[in-house]
């Protein structure tokens, strides 16, 4: 089973706008942490965020976890035609050590 | 070479058939993890190994799935009996295997396909 979820499923966007992307999740977790994938390819890690942690910026990428709401999200600004891909949220819950990934959302940016 | 390698990057086969799939994680990688992935979904779990154990196999489907990885380096997906629902991506990645889950390397995934 997957635990996170992510919203929207697909995101279509102009270049040079800001995307953001939503995961929540079910149970207490270690990390979370985001991945990118393009079509047909193997998954690229992008950031991971641990769960005392609150926010994290690499690059043009910010964010957040809020364990309250079980949520977290992904920003990407000042979007390129190359950030189109799917982005996926992948929990590490608290006593296992393996990750469970969302269902994506997919980016496109229109350039 | 310096990333994850799988083979082979393609796998047609007929249903019935026996498959196997093999990964060559990051040399000094202790941790493996196989995924299989469904058009349009995300990774879903298979196995794990720290070392040449399978410290968590939950997410095997059934007993026609096994993997294993005898020397601690390479790991071998073996599918028996293979039928037209395990098309799939399927996706291995390694990771340091220190501490909690951090950064997981994937490779570029072997595609089987069952006519």
């Amino acid at each position: 089973s997957q635990q996170g979820e992510e919203d929207p499923q697909a995101l279509s966007i102009q270049e040079g706008e800001n995307a953001t992307m939503n995961c929540s999740y079910k149970t207490s977790i270690n990390n979370l942490q985001w991945y990118r994938q393009n079509s047909g390819r193997g998954l690229v890690h992008l950031i991971l965020i641990r769960s005392n942690e609150r926010e994290k910026h690499s690059g043009r990428l910010r964010v957040t976890l809020d364990t309250s709401k079980k949520s977290s999200s992904l920003l990407i600004t000042a979007s390129r035609a190359a950030d189109t891909a799917s982005y996926f949220c992948a929990t590490e819950y608290q006593g296992a050590q393996k990750l469970v990934f969302g269902q994506g959302t997919r980016l496109t940016i229109n350039p | 070479g310096a990333g994850v390698s799988q083979t082979p990057s393609n796998k047609v086969t007929e249903k019935g058939k026996y498959v196997e799939l093999r990964c060559d994680p990051i040399s000094g990688h202790t941790a493996l993890y196989w995924y299989r992935q469904s058009l349009g979904q995300g990774p879903e779990f298979l196995i794990y190994f720290q070392g040449t154990g399978a410290a968590d196999d939950s997410g095997l489907p059934n007993d026609r799935f096994f993997a294993v990885r005898p020397e601690g380096s390479v790991s071998t997906l073996k599918i028996q009996r293979t039928e037209r629902g395990d098309s799939a991506m399927y996706l291995c990645a390694s990771s340091s295997g220190l501490g909690d889950t951090g950064e997981l390397f994937f490779g570029e995934g072997s595609r089987l396909t069952v006519l």
